[in-house]
C-alpha cells in the first residue's frame, strides 16, 4: 500500500507485560517519527530516527520505553513492564525530508491504541 | 502550566460560518509553526505551517502568528460538515518534528 501502516490496531495487555508496536512507514521516506496521544493530552513526541544517524530518544518519558529501526524500514517501539498511565494511541509518521516543513512530505500511520489494565 | 494551552471545547458551527481556532504558548523560542488536521480515528495530517511571524493563506484556510504575544491562530472560512474534525496546534524551536502539541479543539460544522 502507499500509506504508513502500524500493527496492531489494538492491543490490551495486563500491567507489567512487555509489548511492541510496530509501524511501516512509505519506502523511501528517511525519517520516522513516534508520538503518543492519550486521552485529553496533545500528541507528545517519543523518539526520531533520520537516515543512519542516532536515533533522538530525548522524548521518551523512562528506559522501559526504547524503539528500533531495522534497515531503514519498519521501526519497532517497545513498552517494558508496561504501567496503567502508558495507554494511549501510540502514532508514527514516515517524512521525505525536503529541507523543511514547506517542502516536506509527512504522513502518520492510523496509530495503536493501546490499554493497559 | 502546559506549554501549549488550545481550547479543548468542542466547538460547533452552521456550515458556512467562519471557524477561529487559537494557541498560546510560552516557549519564546519557538520558530516553526503547525496546524494538524486530525479525524477520528485516524493520524494527523499537515495543514498549514508558518515560519516566525505573519500570515499565510491556502484556499479557505488562514494561519496567523503573533510572537510578540504568543499567540496563533488558524481560521477557516465558508466551513462545510467535512471540516468536521480535531485540529491541533503544534510547534518546534527547530526545523524538525519534535513538536509541542496543543490538546487540539474538536470542530463540528452542522448542515
Amino acid at each position: 500500500g502507499a500509506g504508513v501502516s502500524q500493527s496492531p490496531s489494538n492491543k490490551v495487555t495486563e500491567k507489567g507485560k512487555d509489548v511492541e508496536l510496530r509501524c511501516d512507514p512509505i519506502s523511501g521516506h528517511t525519517a520516522l517519527y513516534w508520538y503518543r496521544q492519550s486521552l485529553g493530552q496533545g500528541l507528545e513526541f517519543l523518539i526520531y530516527f533520520q537516515g543512519n544517524s542516532a536515533p533522538d530518544k530525548s522524548g521518551l518519558p523512562s528506559d522501559r520505553f526504547s524503539a528500533e529501526r531495522t534497515g531503514g524500514s519498519v521501526s519497532t517501539l517497545t513498552i517494558q513492564r508496561t504501567q496503567q498511565e502508558d495507554s494511549a494511541v501510540y502514532l508514527c509518521a514516515s517524512i521525505r525530508l525536503a529541507g523543511g516543513p514547506r517542502g516536506d512530505t509527512q504522513y502518520f500511520g492510523p496509530g495503536t491504541r493501546l490499554t493497559v489494565l | 502550566q502546559k506549554e501549549v494551552e488550545q481550547d479543548p471545547g468542542p466547538l460547533s458551527v452552521p456550515e458556512g460560518a467562519i471557524v477561529s481556532l487559537n494557541c498560546t504558548y510560552s516557549n519564546s523560542a519557538f520558530q516553526y509553526f503547525m496546524w494538524y488536521r486530525q479525524y477520528s480515528r485516524k493520524g494527523p495530517e499537515l495543514l498549514m505551517y508558518t515560519y516566525s511571524s505573519g500570515n499565510k493563506e491556502d484556499g479557505r484556510f488562514t494561519a496567523q502568528v503573533d510572537k510578540s504575544s504568543k499567540y496563533i491562530s488558524l481560521f477557516i472560512r465558508d466551513s462545510q460538515p467535512s471540516d468536521s474534525a480535531t485540529y491541533l496546534c503544534a510547534m518546534s524551536p527547530s526545523n524538525d518534528y519534535k513538536l509541542s502539541f496543543g490538546a487540539g479543539t474538536t470542530v463540528t460544522v452542522r448542515a
